[in-house]
């Protein structure tokens, strides 16, 4: 594994209350991300960073923010989870731009009742 | 616009055998191509990378081609292990422009 942390690893939470996804790393890699994958849709950004508290928005970005107060931690907050946003959370991490593959944490299962 | 596609979404191989898993695009512009596995409950694994400027690259087991042409890339797996099995996906590009294909699932048969 490439040194990514997610936390919590499952969580169940109900319509309208917020939620904090959390993404740690050890490896000092100056970009990180966080992805949604669903079924029949593959992959998809919701946000991403470029430097401590340098962020900008995916391509599914509605409904969620981020936070980078350090270059390690990497938090997706959903201020009033939905149902549409159960999903598995995955965050990765890569070292340079275009031409660096990224590296993903094992996710984290989120059921929103 | 930019898409990735994979041609069978599950591959049965029995053990011993090679596997090839393609995927094709359809934005020549695309010039990064990476492949991923998959294995349940766990995040996608970097497994191999080539640049449009490569037609072939070999890793462990692995080789990736590319065939600019047709816009096809195929990852092949040789000498197929039950380790192997997983959801394999291709993905184009880097940085905050990656897009991912849906994932072919390879299953091996022992």
């Amino acid at each position: 594994d490439a040194g990514i942390t997610q936390s919590p690893r499952h969580k169940v939470t109900e319509t309208g209350t917020p939620v904090t996804l959390r993404c740690h790393q050890t490896e000092n890699h100056r970009y990180m991300y966080w992805y949604r994958q669903d079924p029949g849709h593959g992959l998809r950004l919701i946000h991403y960073s470029y430097g401590v508290k340098d962020t900008d928005k995916g391509e599914v970005s509605d409904g969620y923010s981020v936070s980078r107060s350090k270059t390690e931690d990497f938090l997706l907050t959903l201020e009033s989870a939905t149902s549409s946003q159960t999903s598995v959370y995955f965050c990765a991490i890569s070292e340079g731009g275009y031409n660096s593959p990224l590296h993903f944490g094992n996710g984290t299962r989120l059921t929103v009742t | 616009g930019e898409s990735v596609g994979l041609h069978l979404p599950t591959l049965s191989v029995q053990e011993g055998d090679n596997s090839i898993i393609n995927c094709a695009y359809s934005n020549s512009a695309s010039d990064y191509f990476i492949w991923y596995k998959q294995e349940s409950g766990k995040g996608p694994q970097f497994i191999i990378d080539i640049r449009s400027n490569m037609d072939k690259r070999q890793g462990q087991r692995v080789t990736v081609l590319l065939n600019k042409t047709v816009k096809h890339l195929s990852l092949q797996i040789a000498a197929t292990q039950p380790g192997d099995s997983a959801v394999y996906f291709c993905a184009r590009g880097g940085y905050q422009k990656v897009t991912f294909g849906i994932g072919t699932k390879l299953q091996v048969i022992p």
